[in-house]
């Protein structure tokens, strides 16, 4: 069984600070790596999508990931209160049937 | 949400009762897939299809069947519903040739009584 690991938090950060989230994944053939933004009752949004080990950034966000670990990180800078969300980390499963397996999600809190 | 919709947006049933899910994409993509979203679970594949009469299981397809005549249309059947299958369904789709990115639908949340 594939599996994508989140902490679950609460992430409780003020605004204006960095925040960091974090993936664990168990397939190392695992090649595409995609952060989605949930707000509640709504419908997940793709934010980012990184396939290259390192850092990849967009506006505020940036996206990091580390084959070797199997870790792939999501940081949101000057971090603001709509940034309030849970955000799933997804994995491609590596087969011939093009599925994202999803971790639970992060819930970041954003305090003015 | 990127030309997708999904029908109905709420419903209430009983248990026992079929219920069908519809799901319509206007962006001609091959790729569609039906999740469930529940507190803890995250989101977990139900089936997908990979292009009209395609279709596949997931990883918690008992008790649904899906069917794909169309390429914009995907319908998700819960052939008799149960209480365990109360949630949140969202439909998904996927462009060949974009690697495995995907958008979603608004979903549709399903109360089984």
């Amino acid at each position: 069984q594939k599996e994508v690991e989140q902490n679950s938090g609460p992430l409780s950060v003020p605004e204006g600070a960095i925040a960091s989230l974090n993936c664990t994944y168990s397939d190392r053939g695992s090649q595409s790596f995609f952060w989605y933004r949930q707000y509640s009752g709504k419908s997940p949004e793709l934010i980012m999508f990184i396939y290259s080990n390192g850092d990849k950034e967009d506006g505020r966000f940036t996206a990091q990931l580390n084959k070797a670990s199997q870790y792939v990180s999501l940081l949101i800078r000057d971090s603001q209160p709509s940034d309030s969300a849970t955000y799933l980390c997804a994995v491609n499963e590596n087969t011939g049937r093009r599925a994202l397996t999803f971790g639970s999600g992060t819930r970041l809190q954003v305090q003015p | 949400d990127a030309g997708i919709t999904q029908s109905p947006r709420h419903k209430v049933t009983e248990t026992g009762t079929p219920v069908t899910l519809r799901c319509h994409q206007t962006e001609n993509h091959r790729y569609m897939y039906w999740y469930r979203q529940d507190p803890g679970h995250g989101l977990r594949l139900i089936h997908y299809s990979y292009g009209v009469k395609d279709t596949d299981k997931g990883e918690v397809s008992d008790g649904y069947s899906v069917s794909r005549s169309k390429t914009e249309d995907f319908l998700l059947t819960l052939e008799s519903a149960t209480s365990s299958q109360t949630s949140v369904y969202f439909c998904a789709i996927s462009e060949q040739g974009y690697q495995e990115t995907q958008y979603f639908g608004p979903g549709t949340r399903l109360l089984v009584l």
